[in-house]
This record gives structure tokens, C-alpha cells and sequence, in this order.
């Protein structure tokens, strides 16, 4: 089961700021960094910000990160319609010596 | 150009064996640790199993201790999981993914997935 809680859904206009929260704890988030991914329908995962801040190249910087304590979050500014897609946190878990993925938010251009 | 391609889904019996493949190529396979992760039918994304470079260090979630293992022929340029003692709740797609940083430690930092193979334990 997952360790590291999303809400289910975020939605926006086109032109918006959207941010999605990701809850864990001390043993994932609160001391291992936080990654983000974005899954396209029907498609396999992509990375999208690694390190709780970093974008690798080729990601808009439309998308950004942080972390405070054992919460994370991703923004989304200026939403496109292409940005449509499930976002998924992600963090490696010292308790369980294995890596934790977020329950999934699935965000809706209006 | 960077590539994983899986293969060895199907549709297999409660109680019954796979054998999973990552083929990977564009890249020096040798060098990265590898994952495996699964997706089950309109659920998140689960995490399966992690191996490092030289397959000195190897960690299962829970779900699926005892039952698979992960491997790696770097010679073959191959990732695997076999995967006994199937339950319907290993239905899945089953991807693997690279870890982003060479020789990196384990976390959950991966940069290049494949586009899964689907598995299905039913009877």
C-alpha cells in the first residue's frame, strides 16, 4: 500500500497555478529526497523533478518543486492542456528499505 | 538512442511461474542500478524490486518477497524477474526503469522507463 498520501484530483484552467501535495514521514520524505513523476494516459511514467527541486532537461519550468519536513509539493504555473495526466511523489523509505510511491493525483484542465 | 523494452507477459494460472525480460540498450548497462515497477489495472504506480549495478545489493517490497527475484546478466545487457506463486494480485503492468545517477545508491530517482508488458494471473 502506499505510504505517501496525494489528494485524487487537482483541476485548472488553462493559464492557472496548480499544486499537489504529497504527505509521508519521517523515515521517507522527512530524510531521502522526493521525486515526481508524470504519467500521460495510456504511456509509461516520466521524471519530472528529481532531488525535491531538480528538472531534468527538457521539462518545462512551468513545473517546480519543494519539500519542508515531511511534505513535498509540486506546482504546475501557466496549466496546458497537455499537462493532463496522473503525478505521482516518490521517495525511498528507510523503515521499509524499499521505495514509496504517492497515492496519485490526477489534474484536469477546465 | 536510450531503450528498455520488456517482455515475457501473459496470462498464466493462479499458483504459476514467469519470467519477466528488460532488454536495454544506447547505454552502459553496467553501470546503473535498475528497478522493476507495476501498475495494476486503473491503480498508482507499486514499486517491485531494486538491483544494484553488480547485483550486490538487491531489495523486494513486501508484497512480493519470497515469491520473485530480480537479476541481471550485464554481459546480455538484460534485466529479469521471475516471478513464482502467482496471485491475481500481481496483475499488472510491470515496467523497468534505470536509475538516473551512475553507480547511484538506491532511491527512487529513474530516468528511463520501457512501456511494460502486461501480465495477468488468472484462471
Amino acid at each position: 500500500q502506499s505510504v505517501l498520501t496525494q489528494p485524487p484530483s487537482a483541476s485548472g484552467t488553462p493559464g492557472q497555478r496548480v499544486t499537489i501535495s504529497c504527505s509521508g514521514s519521517s523515515s521517507n520524505i522527512g530524510s531521502n529526497y522526493v521525486y515526481w513523476y508524470q504519467q500521460l494516459p495510456g504511456t509509461a511514467p516520466k521524471l519530472l523533478i528529481y532531488r525535491n527541486n531538480q528538472r531534468p532537461s527538457g521539462v518545462p519550468d512551468r513545473f517546480s518543486g519543494s519539500k519542508s519536513g515531511t511534505s513535498a509539493s509540486l506546482a504546475i504555473s501557466g496549466l496546458r492542456s497537455e499537462d493532463e495526466a496522473d503525478y505521482y511523489c516518490a521517495a525511498w523509505d528507510d523503515s521499509l528499505s524499499g521505495l514509496v510511491f504517492g497515492t496519485g493525483t490526477k489534474v484536469t484542465v477546465l | 538512442e536510450v531503450q528498455l523494452v520488456e517482455s515475457g507477459g501473459g496470462l498464466v494460472q493462479p499458483g504459476g511461474s514467469l519470467r519477466l525480460s528488460c532488454a536495454a540498450s544506447g547505454f552502459t548497462f553496467s553501470s546503473y542500478s535498475m528497478n522493476w515497477v507495476r501498475q495494476a489495472p486503473g491503480k498508482g504506480l507499486e514499486w517491485v524490486s531494486y538491483i544494484s549495478s553488480s547485483s550486490s545489493t538487491i531489495y523486494y517490497a513486501d508484497s512480493v518477497k519470497g515469491r520473485f527475484t530480480i537479476s541481471r546478466d550485464n554481459a546480455k545487457n538484460s534485466l529479469y524477474l521471475q516471478m513464482n506463486s502467482l496471485r491475481a494480485e500481481d496483475t499488472a503492468v510491470y515496467y523497468c526503469a534505470r536509475a538516473r545517477m551512475i553507480f547511484g545508491v538506491a532511491d527512487a530517482d529513474m530516468d528511463v522507463w520501457g512501456k511494460g508488458t502486461t501480465v495477468t494471473v488468472s484462471s
